[in-house]
């Protein structure tokens, strides 16, 4: 059972365009954290948000969590070739130990 | 610091092989994850250790085998694999319990291939 659902699942933009990423789950998380793939290698964390309701901005990159803290966006101003790649959401769920759970992804590409 | 260590970064094995794949962190983690993750698929949990010990096993076939030797450390020992485990094997690395610092730090990954 996939409890953390992405949308969309690909994107494709042309650069300078605004974009936005969800992450949804009827699941509440201690924790969402964003990470960002490129093809063969491991998964960069980006950002963790941890309280409902938080927004936290990395340069062009602005992150939301839920006020139930069982969703999430990523919002991406003014996209760049260097943005392509595989968009990750993951939500902790803890029993003593953090059980980290990942989204579906979003594949996005970003054309010049 | 946030570097995970993963070795090595391509293995290629029959299925009658025996290998490792070994990870390492040096951030004071007490937690340490196996993922493994198919072609244009999200990575899945296999297994989590806590201060060395084995506290999630995700019903992982017994052909994959975990040891946590310290707590820096993390091998997967492989043995009669089949074609489909093929795959980018992840590890990763976090806080045990601290909801503020919840996040893992993943390594590179060891790219898989049974033949």
């Amino acid at each position: 059972t996939q409890l953390l659902e992405q949308s969309p699942q690909f994107l494709s933009i042309q650069e300078g365009e605004n974009l936005t990423v969800y992450c949804n789950s009827s699941s509440v998380f201690s924790s969402l954290q964003w990470y960002r793939q490129e093809p063969g290698e491991g998964p960069v964390l980006l950002v963790t948000v941890v309280t409902g309701g938080e927004v936290k901005k990395l340069k062009r990159l602005t992150f939301q969590f839920g006020d139930a803290r069982k969703d999430s966006s990523l919002h991406i101003t003014a996209a760049q070739t260097g943005d392509t790649g595989l968009y990750l959401c993951a939500g902790a769920r803890s029993s003593g130990t953090y059980k980290y759970i990942f989204g579906t992804g979003t594949r996005l590409k970003v054309l010049a | 610091d946030t570097e995970v260590t993963q070795t090595p970064k391509h293995l290629v094995m029959g299925m009658t092989n025996k290998k490792s794949l070994k990870c390492e962190q040096h951030m004071g983690h007490r937690a340490m994850y196996w993922y493994k993750q198919k072609a244009k698929k999200p990575p899945e949990l296999m297994f989590v250790y806590s201060y060395e010990k084995l506290s999630i096993n995700e019903s992982v076939p017994s052909r994959f085998s975990p040891e946590c030797p310290n707590s820096s450390l993390l091998n997967l020992h492989l043995h009669a694999l089949q074609p489909e485990d093929s795959a980018l094997y992840l590890c990763a690395s976090s806080q045990v319990s601290n909801r503020l610092s919840s996040e893992a730090f993943f390594g590179q990954g060891t790219r898989l291939t049974v033949v």
